[in-house]
């Protein structure tokens, strides 16, 4: 089984700059998440989704951070405009249902500058 | 208010020796609790679930136990190898809602030769 998959590995961007990350989850896996991790953190939801659907989205900040799963399928987390304290690791992670174990990616290490 | 807190933040062990890692919560209702190892880099790689009614579950040289009244739990590791080296981290499920997943910070073990 073809595990979570994310790209970039590592972005480094300037305050003010967008970023977009890319996430597949699990063949058949209904429930993604974003996480937000920062160094020395355990990892903090941004949003969850069942199918193309948000679940929560309530530590999102919406002002800058968007995300979307259109088929249901890969996702999108974008950052407009980053800020400093945007850097960290974000994790996607997908499950088959809601309560499931967690699978996760090996996330993207975004440096703000 | 729902809380996942690991101890220690971190600890270096001589290879070969045995070491344990703590998390305590108060996340309620409880459904479950798994310990995740993270590698540096990589994303969390689960190791146990435990459920109200397990007390120990081991997977070879890792053994979790569960406290459900007082809300402990601890990962034991046993004769450390190198590779133990990463960021193990405690999640417990809470048994209602959709964001229903608390992470604790992290125990940063590193294991020296």
């Amino acid at each position: 089984e073809a595990g979570v998959a994310q790209s970039p590995r590592y972005k480094i961007i300037e305050k003010r700059q967008s970023v977009a990350f890319w996430c597949n989850p699990i063949s058949g896996h209904a429930t993604l998440y974003w996480y937000q991790q920062i160094l020395g953190q355990g990892p903090k939801l941004l949003i969850q989704f069942q199918n193309n659907g948000v679940v929560d989205d309530s530590q999102l900040p919406k002002d800058r951070f968007s995300a979307e799963r259109l088929k249901g399928v890969d996702s999108t987390l974008k950052i407009q405009p980053a800020k400093l304290e945007d850097s960290a690791v974000y994790l996607c992670a997908s499950s088959s249902q809601l309560n499931s174990p967690l699978h996760f990616g090996n996330g993207t290490r975004l440096t703000v500058t | 208010k729902n809380q996942v807190e690991q101890s220690p933040q971190s600890l270096i062990i001589l290879e070969g020796k045995n070491c344990t890692l703590q998390c305590n919560y108060t996340v309620s209702p409880f459904s479950n609790l798994r310990w995740y190892k993270q590698d540096t880099g990589r994303g969390p790689v689960s190791l146990t679930i435990m459920t109200f009614s397990e007390n120990t579950k081991s997977n070879g040289r890792y053994t979790a136990t569960l406290d459900a009244d007082t809300k402990q739990s601890s990962l034991h590791i046993t004769a450390s190898q190198l590779s133990d080296s990463a960021s193990y981290i405690c999640v417990v499920r809470k048994g209602s809602g959709a964001n229903n997943l608390f992470f604790g910070t992290g125990t940063r073990l590193t294991v020296i030769p």
